[in-house]
């Protein structure tokens, strides 16, 4: 089954500065990528996905590659403010005949220091 | 717009005493539904999926159960709960690409 590895588990920045969470994947057949935001005691939040026909995607301060020979695509975060401070989750997703398969990375914990 | 409701917010329960957690989903029909659980500064586990009502497939062997008696209606259960049960229980739907979550449910086994 799909196996999703994310680097690294912990990452501290200063304000201002640009962060970057990388994944991999393990079934070539995932065809779709979503990126979740978890703050303290809250649901995970998605603030970004990408599809496999698509290499890049932005959205304001946030960004994902996604390179599919690879088989691992990466988030980015550009002029980090305190309130990025968080747990980011990667996933991929399969859709089959019977139900769509998420799987989750472990987590990055982002620490943006002011 | 859809909407995902899930209830308790917390509990604390003794160990060996039964569970019921509850989600509901609003806006959508047939929607894939899931629990996970997530340990203290853990990721998430996922423990059941439903692809249609009475259709529940288990990924982790546990005390826990699920049910969904309806199309927008999940219940995570347990007969007899143990320490390692504690978590954040999270319930979510997709019926397309994206899956959504509840607020989750913080459970507390003492």
């Amino acid at each position: 089954g799909e196996n999703v590895e994310q680097h690294p588990s912990t990452l501290s920045v200063q304000e201002g500065d640009s962060a970057v969470i990388k994944c991999t994947y393990s079934d070539s057949a995932s065809n779709y990528f979503p990126w979740y935001k978890q703050e303290l005691g809250k649901r995970p939040q998605l603030i970004i996905d990408i599809r496999s026909n698509v290499g890049e995607k932005k959205d304001q301060r946030i960004a994902v590659t996604l390179n599919k020979t690879a088989k691992h695509f990466s988030l980015h975060i550009t002029e980090t403010q305190p309130e990025d401070s968080a747990v980011y989750f990667c996933a991929a997703s399969i859709s089959h005949n019977y139900g769509q398969n998420f799987v989750f990375g472990p987590g990055t914990r982002l620490s943006v220091l002011p | 717009s859809q909407t995902i409701h899930q209830w308790p917010a917390t509990l604390v329960q003794p160990v060996g005493s039964p569970l019921s957690l509850e989600c509901t989903v609003e806006g959508t029909s047939n929607p894939n539904l899931y629990w996970y659980r997530q340990a203290a500064g853990r990721g998430l586990q996922l423990l059941f999926y439903s692809v249609g009502i009475g259709q529940i497939s288990s990924e982790v062997p546990q005390n826990l159960s699920a049910s969904r008696p309806q199309d927008r209606q999940f219940i995570l259960s347990s007969k007899k709960l143990l320490l390692s049960d504690s978590g954040f229980y999270l319930c979510a739907w997709s019926s397309g690409d994206t899956i959504y979550f509840g607020e989750g449910s913080w459970l507390t086994v003492v």
